[in-house]
C-alpha cells in the first residue's frame, strides 16, 4: 500500500523557468516531510524538509509547500538549472508509526538548457 | 569525513541462494537504516537498527534479516531470494535513532537475481 504517491514520473522544464513536482499521502499521522534528490550511480541527498505545524519552508531556490487538508505537498525551484535534473523523491515519517519513512516512487526532473 | 560505505556495489546471484550485504556508517553515526529501490515502488522501508538493535521494521517477509556490530556497521542478509528481490538496496545513516533531516545515504547494493 503506497502511503506516499509521486504520480508523475518525469517532468521537463526550460532552464530559468520554475519546476513545480507534486507528493500525495494518505496518512494523516504523517507528522514531517522531506524531499530528497538522487543522481544516477549515488544515494539520495537531503533537500528540503517541513514540519506538519507550518504550511510552507524555503531554502534558497527551494520552496516546499504543504496543504495538510488535501494531503498535498509540492517543491518549487525557481529559477531552474541544469544540475538541478535529477530524480526527486518525496518522504514521510509518521507518528505513532513510529521512525519509519515513507518514500514515494521518484519524479525524474530534466531542466533543459 | 568519509560518507556511508556500501559493499559490494553491485552482485548477481541465482535463485534459492543468499546474499550478504555491507554498510560502513558515517563515522559517529549509530543508527543505520535499510531500503529497497525498485522502479514501481520507489523506496521501501526495510528496518533500522541502533545501538545493535533492532528499532524498526517494515512489510518485508522474514528472508529478509540484518544486524549491527558495536561499531555500527551493519549487514542485511537476504535468504532463498527470489527474481523480484532484483533492487537497489541502499542504507542510510544518523547520529540519533529516526534523525529527520540528517539521514544520510550510500551509493547502494544494485543486486540482480537470475
Amino acid at each position: 500500500d503506497q502511503q506516499v504517491k509521486q504520480n508523475s514520473p518525469s517532468l521537463s522544464v526550460q532552464e530559468g523557468r520554475i519546476s513545480i513536482l507534486n507528493c500525495d499521502y494518505t496518512n494523516s499521522m504523517f507528522d514531517y516531510f522531506l524531499w530528497y534528490k538522487k543522481y544516477p550511480a549515488e544515494g539520495p541527498t537531503f533537500l528540503i524538509s517541513i514540519s506538519s505545524i507550518k504550511d510552507k519552508n524555503e531554502d534558497g531556490r527551494f520552496t516546499v509547500f504543504l496543504n495538510k487538508s488535501a494531503k498535498h505537498l509540492s517543491l518549487h525551484i525557481v529559477p531552474s538549472q541544469p544540475g538541478d535534473s535529477a530524480v526527486y523523491f518525496c518522504a514521510a515519517r509518521g507518528f505513532p508509526t513510529g521512525n519509519q519513512f515513507y518514500f514515494g516512487t521518484g519524479t525524474s526532473l530534466t531542466v533543459i538548457p | 569525513k568519509a560518507g556511508v560505505t556500501q559493499t559490494p556495489r553491485y552482485l548477481i546471484k541465482t535463485r534459492g541462494q543468499q546474499v550478504t550485504l555491507s554498510c560502513s556508517p558515517i563515522s559517529g553515526h549509530r543508527s543505520v537504516s535499510w531500503y529497497q529501490q525498485t522502479p514501481g515502488q520507489g523506496l521501501q522501508f526495510l528496518f533500522e537498527y541502533f545501538s545493535e538493535t533492532q528499532r524498526n521494521k517494515g512489510n518485508f517477509p522474514g528472508r529478509f534479516s540484518g544486524r549491527q556490530f558495536s561499531n555500527s556497521r551493519s549487514e542485511m542478509n537476504v535468504s532463498t531470494l527470489e527474481l523480484g528481490d532484483s533492487a537497489l538496496y541502499l542504507c542510510a545513516s544518523s547520529f540519533e535513532q529516526g534523525a529527520l533531516n540528517e539521514q544520510f545515504f550510500g551509493p547502494g547494493t544494485r543486486l540482480t537475481v537470475l
